[in-house]
């Protein structure tokens, strides 16, 4: 069955470090994957998006994320983080099965908290 | 151009009540899903209308219901409410196509007591 694993639940990153959220996604094909972050109190904003072509995707709020089918792996990252980015991170892949034709799944999610 | 609207923001409602939760989405978008966010079980899929069609559906109970107008505005309604109901309800709108994002409202926070 298609879906995507987030093997982190929480992070702890000190501002200024580096942060990479790890997606991996179970699917035979190409799958659409998505990154989207959720700020306490607020809805889901999405942050990149992969279909096909460059592996290395750039996404909004200097986040960015590459596709490694080798790997089924569509990790996320940041190369300094923000007292901002303190939030809660999901990856999502399209469902293209007969009874879940483009249907969005989402992992559990990673909350990264970070400290001064 | 305005962002997904849903109304309320935060409801307090009884065991045994019934609720209705609306969502407006991006002007031009087509299909709205729903969503329930729960700390144990995370963003589960409720469903999915597209042009006042029932697309998609996800694993809920038949008290989990809703419907689309003809200007693309959506309502769920929860009926006999459970008090593990209590949630935050999520709405997003998109085209339609595959490949095209969902963009999400803030929600509606449920409390069931």
């Amino acid at each position: 069955a298609q879906s995507v694993t987030q093997p982190d639940i929480h992070i702890t990153v000190s501002e200024g470090a580096s942060l990479e959220l790890r997606c991996n996604y179970s699917y035979g094909a190409t799958p659409y994957l998505f990154w989207y972050v959720q700020s306490p109190g607020q809805g889901l904003q999405l942050l990149l998006k992969y279909f096909s072509g460059d592996t290395l995707v750039q996404g909004i709020k200097g986040f960015e994320a590459e596709f490694k089918r080798s790997q089924s792996s569509f990790n996320l990252r940041k190369p300094s983080v923000h007292w901002s980015d303190a939030a809660e991170y999901f990856c999502a892949v399209v469902l293209m099965t007969t009874d879940s034709w483009g249907k969005l799944q989402f992992g559990a999610g990673t909350q990264v908290v970070v400290t001064p | 151009k305005a962002g997904v609207t849903q109304t309320p923001r935060y409801l307090i409602k009884t065991r045994g009540q019934q609720v209705t939760l609306s969502c407006s989405p991006i002007s031009g978008h087509r299909s709205v899903s729903w969503y329930q966010q729960t700390p144990g079980q995370g963003l589960q899929f409720l469903f999915e209308y597209f042009s006042e069609t029932q697309r998609n559906k996800g694993n809920f109970p038949g008290r989990f219901s809703g419907r689309q107008f003809s200007n693309s505005r959506s309502e769920m309604n929860v009926s006999t409410l459970e008090l593990g109901d209590s949630a935050l309800y999520l709405c997003a709108s998109s085209t339609g196509e595959l490949r095209t994002p969902l963009h999400f409202g803030n929600g509606t926070r449920l409390t069931v007591t």
